[in-house]
């Protein structure tokens, strides 16, 4: 099955220049979410999407946008890139809200350098 | 607010030997607390949940984890350690009288397993 995918795979970029990171879910999953990974501080969450044209902001959202106009993708938007964004960069989506649907599925991520 | 510690960055265990990696959480409610583990340039996978119910939780790959409620710890522990279990896990947390509010994740530990 196709699952959740994240393009491109690595990004090399300049500061200042914008970019977007792309993710896909193949399963009709309600919630998406954006993580960064960075070494000290782990995943920290940017932004997550309940449904459709609805977002929210997680721990670390400046600089970054997002939109979610249908609920199968969720770009991520660096509108002028600086250095400290270069991360590794992940996509996640979970089922509606239910005890049984409470699993994160993660793509295979973004390694976004900026120079 | 919630929050994941994990104290350790680092463990080392030899083949076949027992493996315990620590997590202790705080949030102001009750927990769902989870394991993920990611291998070399590879999103997370999920490992195991509690929601609720027996304290020891089984899960994927012969993992187990022991929720305890006067500690506020969640260890992950598996009997006898595989080289192919070095990998990098991580403790997640969520209030689950906090709506639909996302994971919170730990740092990270790295398990690196002897042979």
């Amino acid at each position: 099955d196709a699952g959740i995918t994240q393009s491109p795979r690595y990004k090399i970029t300049e500061t200042g220049r914008q970019v977007t990171l792309m993710c896909h879910q193949t399963w009709s999953h309600s919630y998406m979410f954006w993580y960064r990974q960075d070494l000290g501080h782990g995943l920290r969450l940017i932004y997550y999407s309940a449904a459709a044209d609805i977002t929210d902001k997680g721990e670390v959202p400046d600089g970054y946008v997002v939109s979610r106009s249908k609920t199968e993708n969720f770009p991520l938007t660096l509108e002028s890139a600086t250095r400290s964004q270069t991360s590794v960069y992940f996509c996640a989506s979970r089922a509606r809200q239910g005890v049984t649907n409470e699993k994160l599925f993660f793509g295979s991520g973004t390694q976004l350098s900026v120079l | 607010a919630q929050s994941v510690a994990q104290p350790e960055d680092q463990v080392n265990v030899a083949e076949g030997n027992p493996l315990t990696v620590k997590c202790t959480y705080s949030v102001s409610g009750n927990p769902y607390l989870f394991w993920y583990v990611q291998y070399p340039n590879r999103g997370l996978q999920f490992l195991l949940k509690y929601i609720t119910g027996d304290n020891l939780v089984k899960g994927s790959y012969g993992f187990e984890a022991e929720f305890n409620k006067s500690q506020t710890s969640f260890h992950l522990k598996k009997p006898s350690a595989l080289v192919s279990d070095s990998a990098l896990y991580f403790c997640a947390v969520r209030d689950w009288g906090s709506g639909n509010t996302p994971l919170v994740f730990g740092k990270g530990t790295r398990l690196s397993v002897i042979a």
